[in-house]
């Protein structure tokens, strides 16, 4: 069984560059959320994408904007990056029989915004 | 709004010495609490969740948590520390079965032989 996926695995990207990381779901799982957690930190909600729809949203300025597709895989992009914006992206996935809070985390996508 | 708060940032132990992890947690509905483990270049993996049943909640790997809710804590135990525990822990909490998930900002567990 095909645990939660995320491509690339490392990206280094330059300030205003955007860029799209991509989640596949646990097998089963239909809903798909982001978090950003940044060095020392805890993991922080971007958004949650059920539906093909953006069904709840944390604290993140509109240049991070998301996708889900008919089978259920998730695209985050991200516009006019900043240093800030240096993070591990997390993908996690969840379906509505378990609750949309009980979550399967991928290993994330490091980014470095040089 | 929902919160958690981790009580040290770092905490060192044993091997085979009790693990205690602090937690308390703010909310304003009685919540659901979550500790997530992250090994290092890992994602999180699900130690536990509380959703309201039982106050005693026992994980994966050895591990369990109390719900008290007259002192708003949630604090992860194991009885015997074994170096393969050595990760950054998170405590988390949601205000119910479909709603997003706040972490604290993590315990790093220290093993020491």
């Amino acid at each position: 069984d095909a645990g939660v996926t995320q491509s690339p695995t490392h990206l280094i990207k330059t300030r205003g560059q955007q860029v799209t990381l991509r989640c596949s779901p646990k097998s089963g799982h239909d809903t798909v959320s982001w978090y950003q957690q940044a060095l020392g930190q805890g993991p922080q909600f971007i958004f949650q994408y059920y539906e093909e729809e953006e069904r709840q949203r944390g604290n993140f300025p509109d240049r991070f904007s998301g996708h889900q597709f008919p089978n259920y895989s998730s695209e985050l992009n991200v516009n006019a990056l900043l240093l800030g914006d240096s993070a591990l992206y997390l993908c996690a996935s969840s379906s509505v029989p378990g609750g949309w809070n009980e979550q399967y985390f991928g290993p994330g996508t490091r980014l470095t915004v040089t | 709004a929902q919160s958690v708060t981790q009580l040290g940032s770092h905490v060192s132990v044993s091997e085979g010495a009790l693990v205690l992890l602090r937690c308390n947690y703010s909310s304003s509905v009685p919540p659901y609490l979550f500790w997530y483990v992250q090994y290092p270049n890992q994602g999180l993996q699900l130690l536990l969740k509380y959703t309201s049943a039982a106050t005693l909640v026992k994980g994966i790997n050895g591990f369990e948590a109390e719900f008290k809710k007259s002192e708003t804590s949630f604090h992860l135990t194991k009885p015997s520390a074994h170096m393969s525990d050595a990760a950054e822990y998170f405590c988390a909490v949601s205000k119910n079965r479909d709603d997003k998930i706040i972490f604290g900002k993590g315990t790093r567990l220290h093993i020491l032989p």
